[in-house]
Order: structure tokens, then sequence, then C-alpha cells
């Protein structure tokens, strides 16, 4: 079955820290891959996505993420982070048609 | 250039009431999509439309949740006798076309006392 998961529910890190989102799939043909970030009232915004081609993937607010077909993960990442990143996270996978099956999120919560 | 559209943004409903949530989608965008959010969780599929065909109605939970785009644009997401665990951000979505990224509305949240 397809599924993403998102093994993280919350996540703190300091203003000016890394950060690295993790996000596992499974799928069963190469998988379109999103991430979008949804802020308290907001609509879910798009991060970045990874359809094929280059595996290391830019976004916007200076994110990126990795394809890891070896390891079914699709990793959020950013080298340091500002408090306007605090929101909720979300990877999804991508069907062959048009389904984007979602992970449960992660809440980003940064100190300061 | 506006955005997807949603409203109203919140509703609260007492069980047993019909519920009518309406969506926007970004002119000229041939694909929507409801979503249906639960506190905590990831949207989950409900219903997809490419111009005013439903193409998939898989994800509608029962037979209480009815959608419908009859003129390619505007959709309508009703649910008649509300239920408590109707209780959801209801999220629409519109795409361009194929494979085209999907575009998100701020959602209506629901809530059925």
């Amino acid at each position: 079955a397809q599924s993403v998961t998102q093994p993280d529910i919350h996540i703190t890190v300091s203003e000016g820290a890394s950060l690295e989102l993790r996000c596992n799939y499974s799928y069963g043909a190469t998988p379109y891959l999103f991430w979008y970030v949804q802020s308290p009232g907001q609509g879910l915004q798009l991060l970045l996505k990874y359809l094929s081609g280059d595996t290391l993937v830019q976004g916007i607010k200076g994110f990126e993420a990795e394809f890891k077909r070896s390891q079914s993960s699709f990793n959020l990442r950013k080298p340091s982070v500002h408090w306007s990143d605090a929101a909720e996270y979300f990877c999804a996978v991508g069907n062959s048609n048009y389904q984007l099956i979602w992970g449960a999120g992660t809440k980003l919560i940064i100190k300061p | 250039g506006a955005g997807v559209s949603q409203s109203p943004r919140y509703k609260v409903a007492k069980r047993g009431q019909d519920v009518a949530l309406r969506c926007d989608p970004i002119s000229g965008h041939v694909s929507l999509f409801w979503y249906q959010q639960a506190l905590g969780q990831g949207p989950e599929f409900l219903t997809y439309f490419q111009n005013e065909a439903q193409l998939d109605k898989s994800g509608l939970p029962s037979d209480r949740f009815f959608a419908e785009r009859p003129e390619g644009s505007v959709s309508t997401l009703k649910i008649q006798r509300t239920q408590q665990e109707d209780s959801a951000v209801y999220l629409c979505a519109s795409r361009r076309g194929g494979r085209d990224i999907q575009y998100f509305g701020a959602g209506t949240r629901l809530s059925v006392l």
C-alpha cells in the first residue's frame, strides 16, 4: 500500500540552527514527491517537488530536499532556520494520475 | 492573480444540519480536488474533478458527502446530516492540468456540535 511516514510529530530547533525533517514513503513505482508548508490559518504552500532528474532539489525560502531511492526517503533540509519558519510541514507522494498521499506532518518549533 | 478561495472560512453546525462549502479555483485551472484534514493529521483525499466531470469520488467517507462542479469552475462540497466526526478542515486545491502542482485554498474549518 502507498503511504508516507513522517516519524517526528514535533521538532524544536534554535533559531539559526540547521534543520532536517524526515520523510519516508512506500510506493510501487517512481514517486513524485512534494514538501508543503502550512502556517496557522493559511493554505498549504508548496516548498519543493521531485518529479525526475537531479535527486537534490531546491525550493523556496532556502529549503532543499534529497531523494534517496535506496532509503525510500525525501528529507527536507535548511542550513539555518528563521523564526518565520515555524509551521507544520507535510511530505506527500503523488501517484501516476493525480492523487496526493500525505504524511501526518511535522510541527516545527523555533526556540529564540 | 487571485489564488484558490474557500468560503466560509469557519462553519459551526449542529449535528444533523446540512452544510455547503464553496471553492473558487484559480481561473483556468482544469482540475479541482477536495481534501479532509482532521486535527493533527495530514490531508486525506476526498474527490477529484476534471472540468465538470467528477472522475474520482473514492475518498468520500459516506453517502452523506456530495460534491459538484456543474460549470467546471466553482465547486461545492455538501455534507448532509452532519455528524461530530465530520469536524475537520476541508481543503480545496486546483491545478492547471496534467501533473502540474496543486494550489491550495486556506480551507474551511467545520465544527459540528
